[in-house]
């Protein structure tokens, strides 16, 4: 069954500091991982693509990487800000035409 | 930079009513999309569209349906409206599909009572 898998759930952290957001998915064919950020209210907003062939790609604070091998991605978040409040969801093109929707990690910055 | 426009952005509908969830997108993209977002839950593709004058359903069409007259514009119909309906909305749209990134309105928070 092709399915993208989050986790943590909700994390919780200080401003300041560091996290990693996990993404495990069983989509086959693959083509690319998308990480999106969604605000509360609003709509996702595009934070990276990956294809196969790349194992890292960075947006400002935000790094993503991906194995191809062993079906994993993760979203790093550097020197966090409040405004990095949100849920961050990840997102697998299986084929040309499917995009299977992880359930997403809601991460909340305290001060 | 208006981008996808969605409107309204709440409503609350009376079971057995009807309504249009409207979507303009100024980006001159040929992809259209409407997904909900239910609790807890990934985004379902309810339909979608390659074009002006081309649909196709998605993974949840059932008590759904669309329309896509112009490259702009991008209407969801609700027809006899169930409470299983009750879901935020996203229009989006992309230059293409595959590699290209998707552009997602603001949503649309839809309550059926």
């Amino acid at each position: 069954k092709n399915q993208v898998e989050q986790s943590p759930q909700s994390l919780i952290i200080l401003e300041g500091k560091n996290c990693t957001l996990q993404c495990n998915y069983t989509v086959s064919p693959f083509s690319n991982l998308r990480w999106y950020k969604q605000d509360t209210g609003r709509g996702p907003v595009s934070l990276t693509i990956m294809t196969f062939s790349e194992n890292t790609k960075s947006n400002g604070r935000y790094t993503a990487t991906l194995d191809a091998d062993t079906k994993q991605s993760s979203l790093h978040i550097t020197a966090s800000q409040l405004s990095d409040s949100a849920s961050y969801i990840c997102v697998v093109l299986l084929g040309t035409d499917k995009l299977i929707f992880g359930t997403g990690t809601r991460l909340q910055v305290f001060p | 930079n208006a981008g996808v426009t969605q409107t309204p952005k709440f409503r609350i509908l009376k079971i057995g009513q009807s309504m249009t969830l409207q979507c303009t997108q100024d980006m001159n993209h040929n992809y259209m999309y409407w997904y909900r977002q239910d609790p807890g839950m990934g985004l379902k593709l309810i339909y979608y569209s390659v074009g002006a004058g081309i649909t196709d359903k998605g993974e949840v069409p059932n008590g759904y349906n669309v329309s896509r007259s112009t490259t702009e514009d991008f209407p969801l119909r609700l027809e006899l409206a169930a409470p299983s309906q009750t879901s935020v909305y996203f229009c989006a749209s992309s230059p293409s599909y595959g590699g290209n990134t998707i552009y997602f309105g603001e949503g649309s928070w839809l309550t059926v009572v």
